[in-house]
């Protein structure tokens, strides 16, 4: 198994100001996604994050406001851009060792705009 | 169509109880299925890992997987109050590429 260590673990941002979520995995892992989880749903998977390349976007996610950062097989950021009350959410990191293996998660970022 | 189905519940059930949570999917191409237990305010935890069919146990949880059906169980059994948590289906694998699907999450809530 994977340990992930995420931080910060919450922030209270005001709006129009950034933020950048750090992922640690305690291994070398293949594959690193960002979700967002909206309180009491599930997770939206925001974007793959690359090693050594651009991420991969899902649909509604572009990089100028979620940009991501993968210079290793060990770390990962995601930054969340000129915040509104609407990026309020748990953001979290999950990993994979490789491909088609069990992904695990940080404790996730939960982020309040105001 | 959602890729993965999962009734959101509430679930409420006294302690000692047998809890049956389940998932349904569309896409046959999944192989590799997971269970994951979250507590409020914290992340996912894995909880069970599944390839393809058949059953799984670890200590008082089981997992099946009815491929044929599209079709995912996790039975907790002599369910404790420290069960009570959001728990989450995923699946991945097949033409799916390197994404995982998860469920909505069934609200789970073991009465003392």
């Amino acid at each position: 198994s994977a340990v992930i260590s995420q931080k910060p673990s919450r922030d209270i941002c005001q709006r129009g100001t950034s933020l950048t979520i750090q992922c640690q995995v305690d291994s070398q892992v293949t594959m690193m996604f960002w979700y967002r989880q909206q309180p009491g749903q599930s997770l939206t998977l925001i974007a793959t994050a690359n090693q050594g390349s651009e991420a991969t976007y899902e649909s509604g996610f572009v990089i100028d406001k979620f940009p991501i950062s993968r210079p290793n097989l060990t770390f990962s950021t995601l930054t969340v851009s000129n915040m509104s009350p609407e990026d309020s959410s748990i953001y979290l990191c999950s990993a994979a060792s490789q491909i088609n293996t069990e992904a695990f998660f940080g404790q996730g970022t939960r982020l309040t705009v105001v | 169509q959602k890729e993965v189905e999962q009734d959101p519940g509430p679930l409420s059930v006294p302690e000692g109880a047998i809890v049956s949570l389940n998932c349904t999917y569309s896409n046959s191409a999944f192989q590799y299925f997971m269970w994951y237990r979250q507590y409020s305010r914290k992340g996912p935890e894995l909880l069970m890992y599944t390839y393809s069919s058949g059953n799984k146990e670890d200590g008082r949880f089981t997992a099946q997987v009815d491929k044929s059906s599209k079709y995912i169980s996790l039975f907790i059994r002599d369910s404790q109050p420290s069960d009570s948590a959001t728990y989450l289906c995923a699946m991945s694998g097949g033409n799916t590429g390197n994404q995982f699907y998860f469920g909505t999450g069934t609200s789970l809530t073991v009465i003392p």
